[in-house]
This record gives C-alpha cells, sequence and structure tokens, in this order.
C-alpha cells in the first residue's frame, strides 16, 4: 500500500544540539514532499516543500530537508536546536493526482 | 496576510449531541479542506472544497458528518449526532489552486472537540 513513514515517534534531543527526523515514501514516482511543525494547541505550519529542482531544500526557523530519490527519503534537519523546537514535526506528501496524505509524526522534546 | 480562522478553539459535548464548526480560508484560496486529527496520529482529510463544489468527500462519514461552503469563501463542518470516536481536532486549511498541483496547504488553529 502507499503510504508515508516516520519511524521515530519520539526524540529527544539536548539544546543546541543537531536533530534529524526521517521520513519514507511509498509511491511509484516521485510526489510532492512537505515538513510541517505543529506546537501544543496549535494547527499545522509549514516548514519547507520540494517539486523539483534542487535536493536540498531550506525552510524556515533553520530547518532543511534533502530529497533522496535512490532511498524514497525526505529527512528534516536542523544543525542547532533551540527549546522553542519542541513540537510535533508531520511529513507529507501528495502524489501526483492525489490529496496530501501525512506520516504519524514525530514528537521532538528538548532538554535543557 | 491574515491566515485561516477557525472557530471555536474548544468545545465538549456529550454524545449524540451536534456541534459545528467554522472555518474562514485565507482571501484568495479558491480550494478549502478539512481534516480530522485524531490524538497520536497525522490529519486525515474529510472533505476538500474547491470554490462551493465538493472535489473529495470519499472519507467523510455521511450519515453524521456533513459540511457546505455556500458562497466559496467559509466553511461549516457539521456532526450530527456525535460519538465518542469523534473527538479528535478538527483542522481546516486551503490552498490558492485546484489539487494534484503544486499547491501548498495552509493550516488554521483547528478545533478541539471532546465527546463525553
Amino acid at each position: 500500500a502507499q503510504s508515508v513513514t516516520q519511524p521515530d515517534i519520539h526524540i529527544t534531543v539536548s539544546e543546541g544540539a543537531s536533530l534529524e527526523l526521517r521520513c519514507n515514501y511509498s509511491y511509484g514516482a516521485t510526489p510532492y514532499l512537505f515538513w510541517y511543525v505543529q506546537s501544543p494547541g496549535q494547527g499545522l505550519q509549514l516548514l519547507l516543500k520540494y517539486f523539483s529542482g534542487d535536493t536540498l531544500v531550506q525552510g524556515i526557523k533553520g530547518f532543511e530537508a534533502e530529497f533522496k530519490r535512490s532511498q524514497s527519503s525526505f529527512n528534516l534537519r536542523k544543525p542547532s536546536v533551540h527549546w522553542s523546537d519542541a513540537a510535533e514535526y508531520f511529513c507529507a506528501v501528495v502524489p501526483l493526482g492525489h490529496k496530501l496524505s501525512f506520516g504519524a509524526g514525530t514528537t521532538v522534546t528538548v532538554r535543557a | 496576510e491574515a491566515g485561516v480562522a477557525q472557530s471555536p478553539r474548544y468545545k465538549i459535548i456529550e454524545k449524540r449531541q451536534s456541534v459545528a464548526f467554522w472555518c474562514n480560508p485565507i482571501s484568495g484560496h479558491a480550494t478549502l479542506y478539512w481534516y480530522q486529527q485524531i490524538l497520536g496520529q497525522g490529519p486525515k482529510l474529510l472533505i476538500q472544497f474547491q470554490n462551493n463544489g465538493v472535489v473529495d468527500d470519499s472519507q467523510l462519514p455521511k450519515d453524521r458528518f456533513s459540511a457546505e461552503r455556500l458562497k466559496g469563501v467559509d466553511s461549516t463542518l457539521k456532526i450530527q449526532p456525535a460519538k465518542l470516536e469523534d473527538s479528535a481536532v478538527y483542522l481546516c486549511a486551503s490552498s490558492p489552486r485546484t489539487s494534484g498541483g503544486e499547491e501548498t496547504q495552509y493550516f488554521g488553529p483547528g478545533t478541539r472537540l471532546l465527546v463525553l
């Protein structure tokens, strides 16, 4: 079945450390790819998106993501996390001609 | 630019009662979406409107859920009667283009529903 997988349910990282969140998809063709962040009690905010072109995408809040076709992955990274980055992160894809599908999310906890 | 507005932000009802949620999309956005987000899961599409017409309502439980977008702007999602399993966050999103293209969806803050 076609799907979006975020293998890590919960990640804890120290403030100032690097962060990487994994996302894999299983669709035949390369879909459009998104990362959203959801802070507690808030809606989803778009961090970045990939449609085509350069496979390294820069987003807001210092985040970046790299599309790797060979691995069907679109991992999100941040070199140095801040306490305000504690939130839930969702990878989402739009296969050509289909609707937006979300992964189950990864909760990030930042410790001092 | 104002974002997607939703109200109420929180709602607590008893099972078998009815409830309605309201959404005002970003000005000029033709496409409007309603999602249901159950705790611990990603959002799931309930219904998609293009202007005031329904594009996709395949995941909408039509025996109890209904939605409308009469003038192609604001939208209302209704649940009648509510069940315990309807407890979730209901998210509204809008995008400037039709589905399948390079549109980006912008989300509102959501309405948290608790059914007791």
